[in-house]
């Protein structure tokens, strides 16, 4: 069975510009999440989706950070424009349903300058 | 006060110990408990559900404590592959629909 794809891996940006990261969960699971990790901490929730409904997205810094999934499969999050404290690995999760175990792709690790 | 608070160690154990952590939560209409381990550098992977009657798998217990409202994590004989971070979800708000994750224990074993 295929894991939670994400991509791109690796990006480095400078301050102020824009950056998208894509994510495609484990087929037919319809709880989408995602979670931004700053080094030494906890993943924070920052949008969670149930098929192509926002669920909770009260963490979203909703000034600079969009996100859509709009046939209630692949997502995107988008962060325009970047500040450096946006330096983070940003995880994409999904489960079967809401409340069930988490499956997390390999994240997105974001560098600002 | 956080809603879900672990103590970030890092925990340090020889080989073959038993080490516990524990993991409090703020909402006490709190619904799913999970434990999940994260390597360095790597995504969070399940390592067991907590339920209210307690689990076991392997060398790994958990424990639910809603009463006092935390929960456990025992693991023992400790191996080298242990070694990593150690992050307790809780589902805290009132629809008990948001997923949110401590700040994570770490820890390392020894030779």
């Amino acid at each position: 069975e295929a894991g939670v794809a994400q991509s791109p891996r690796y990006k480095i940006i400078e301050k102020r510009q824009s950056v998208a990261f894509w994510c495609n969960p484990i087929s037919g699971h319809a709880t989408l999440y995602w979670y931004q990790q700053i080094l030494g901490q906890g993943p924070k929730l920052l949008i969670q989706f149930q098929n192509n409904g926002v669920v909770d997205d009260s963490q979203l810094p909703k000034d600079r950070f969009s996100a859509e999934r709009l046939k209630g499969v692949d997502s995107t999050l988008k962060i325009q424009p970047a500040k450096l404290e946006d330096s983070a690995v940003y995880l994409c999760a999904s489960s079967l349903v809401v409340r069930e175990k988490l499956f997390f792709g390999s994240g997105t690790q974001l560098s600002v300058l | 006060r956080k809603e879900v608070e672990q103590d970030p160690g890092p925990f340090n154990v020889p080989e073959g110990a038993t080490v516990a952590f524990n993991c409090t939560y703020s909402n006490s209409a709190s619904q799913s408990f999970f434990w999940y381990r994260q390597d360095c550098r790597k995504e969070p992977k399940l390592l067991m559900s907590v339920y209210s009657s307690g689990n076991e798998d392997g060398r790994f217990t958990a424990q639910l404590n809603r009463a006092s409202q935390y929960i456990s994590l025992l693991i023992r004989d400790s191996k080298l592959s242990d070694s990593a971070t150690y992050l307790c979800v809780v589902t805290v708000n009132n629809a008990g629909n948001m997923l949110t994750f401590g700040g994570g224990t770490r820890l390392m074993v020894k030779p």
